[in-house]
């Protein structure tokens, strides 16, 4: 069946420490989505990206970075720069050009810090 | 901007009860509207959608209506079960700069009581 993978589901961070977020499709979608969900509120939108090797900073960008190489695959690296990295994150896919099109999400990654 | 707002929660009811969940929307254009519902520690599951003024959306028992008059996407149930206790969020869809985006509510907590 096709869907998104998220690895891994639970991560720890160290203090000035990088980690990298995993997302895969095989939904065979052009636009894939980073976001971040905290305690009771909603999503908000880190980067997103509608082909390969081209992505655009969401509202919370800052202290985030994305790389698109494939069509399948749109890694979230969290670096040091992010001072409260503590959240859920979650990857979506959808198709482009069809704005009745839902978008549909991995299961997400818990980050915590150490 | 584009916004979503939805009812306060946490909403409880006991089982068999109705349910609504207010929703409404501010966009400058014409917006697709979503229901998603989210699981303790999973991601974000699509449960409806309408894509244009008067549709009705409905899955799993679950019914939401487009109207434009109002700017309003409320969820509906007639009978809950204790397995509907989830975060709900309603979102809409714009192409924003040539980008397609989901704006989120900021999620409302159902708990369902035997």
């Amino acid at each position: 069946d096709g869907g998104i993978t998220q690895s891994p589901k639970y991560l720890f961070r160290k203090e000035g420490q990088n980690v990298t977020l995993s997302c895969e499709q095989n939904l065979n979608h052009d636009a894939m989505y980073w976001y971040r969900q905290d305690p009771g509120q909603g999503l908000r939108l880190i980067y997103y990206s509608q082909i390969v090797n081209d992505f655009q900073k969401g509202d919370i960008a800052e202290g985030y970075s994305v790389s698109r190489e494939k069509k399948e695959s749109f890694p979230l690296t969290v670096t040091s720069a992010q001072k409260n990295p503590t959240a859920f994150y979650l990857c979506a896919s959808s198709k482009v050009g069809q704005i009745n099109q839902p978008q549909h999400f991995g299961d997400g990654t818990r980050l915590s810090i150490l | 901007g584009d916004s979503v707002t939805q009812m306060e929660g946490p909403v409880t009811l006991s089982e068999e009860a109705f349910l609504t969940i207010n929703c409404t929307y501010t966009a400058t254009g014409y917006p697709s509207l979503f229901w998603y519902v989210q699981y303790p520690g999973e991601g974000l599951q699509l449960l409806l959608k309408a894509t244009k003024a008067d549709d009705k959306g409905s899955n799993k028992g679950f019914e939401a209506t487009y109207r434009k008059e109002t700017t309003s996407f409320h969820l509906e149930k007639g009978s809950v079960q204790v397995s509907d206790s989830a975060v709900y969020f309603c979102a809409l869809k714009m192409e924003i700069q040539g980008a397609q985006k989901l704006v989120f509510g900021q999620g409302t907590r159902l708990t369902i009581n035997p």
